[in-house]
């Protein structure tokens, strides 16, 4: 049962354009979302998250957007840098979840 | 501040043979957690504890993997024995607070001959 489902294994992007990854989650009860960045051979690093009592937070170059209707987040990053080239992961959970749960990842290349 | 710390960073072992990983959290973390993550997936949960107390340990195959957090900081994570199916990623990770915001080490390479 993948409670949070990154659907695009891979996303190529030019620089200086918009990325847009996406993700979706099942349970309800999560009310605290996050995306992680991981390169090579590191732990995943945390990026941004979001609370479920908004629908949007920025920083910097990275926004990231929740629908709770639809069950979707999505990470913006305007603009694209080729060092912006890693692997995302989206992650769910919540202080009454205790834990947090991962999507299986997406790959971003971002071209020169 | 220091951040995650784990070790080793790489390990080779043969099947059926014992292997440890060790991790020291951010400091004033209380809440550690073991996380595997195998190739193309995110991560896994395996372990989390409040202080020294396990209390959610549903995840970890408890005939082979066994973990301690004995004074409420380090923690050490032990397979026993290996098998070729264990390869994969340790991730040692800590929190201010359960379910929150959690930081990663570097990991811990697994790689079961």
């Amino acid at each position: 049962d993948q409670q949070v489902k990154q659907n695009s294994p891979s996303l190529s992007v030019q620089e200086g354009r918009i990325s847009i990854l996406n993700c979706d989650y099942t349970n309800s009860m999560f009310d605290y979302f996050l995306w992680y960045k991981k390169y090579p051979a590191e732990g995943p690093t945390f990026l941004i998250s979001i609370s479920s009592i908004k629908d949007k937070n920025e920083d910097g170059r990275f926004t990231v957007f929740l629908n709770k209707s639809a069950k979707h987040l999505s990470l913006h990053i305007v603009p694209s840098q080729p060092g912006d080239s890693a692997v995302y992961f989206c992650a769910a959970g919540g202080t009454s979840y205790g834990k947090l749960t991962f999507g299986q990842g997406t790959i971003l290349t971002v071209h020169p | 501040e220091a951040g995650v710390v784990q070790s080793p960073r790489y390990k080779i072992i043969e099947k059926k043979q014992p292997v440890a990983f060790w991790c020291n959290p951010i400091s004033g973390h209380n809440t550690l957690y073991w996380y595997l993550q195998n190739l193309g997936q995110g991560p896994e949960l395996l372990i989390r504890y409040e202080n020294e107390e396990a209390v959610d340990d549903s995840q970890l195959p408890k005939d082979r993997f066994s973990a301690e957090r004995l004074k409420g900081v380090d923690s050490t994570l032990k397979i026993q024995p290996a098998e070729l199916g264990d390869s994969a990623v340790y991730l040692c990770a800590s929190s201010s607070n359960s379910g929150n915001t959690i930081y990663f080490g570097e990991g811990s390479w697994l790689t079961v001959v």
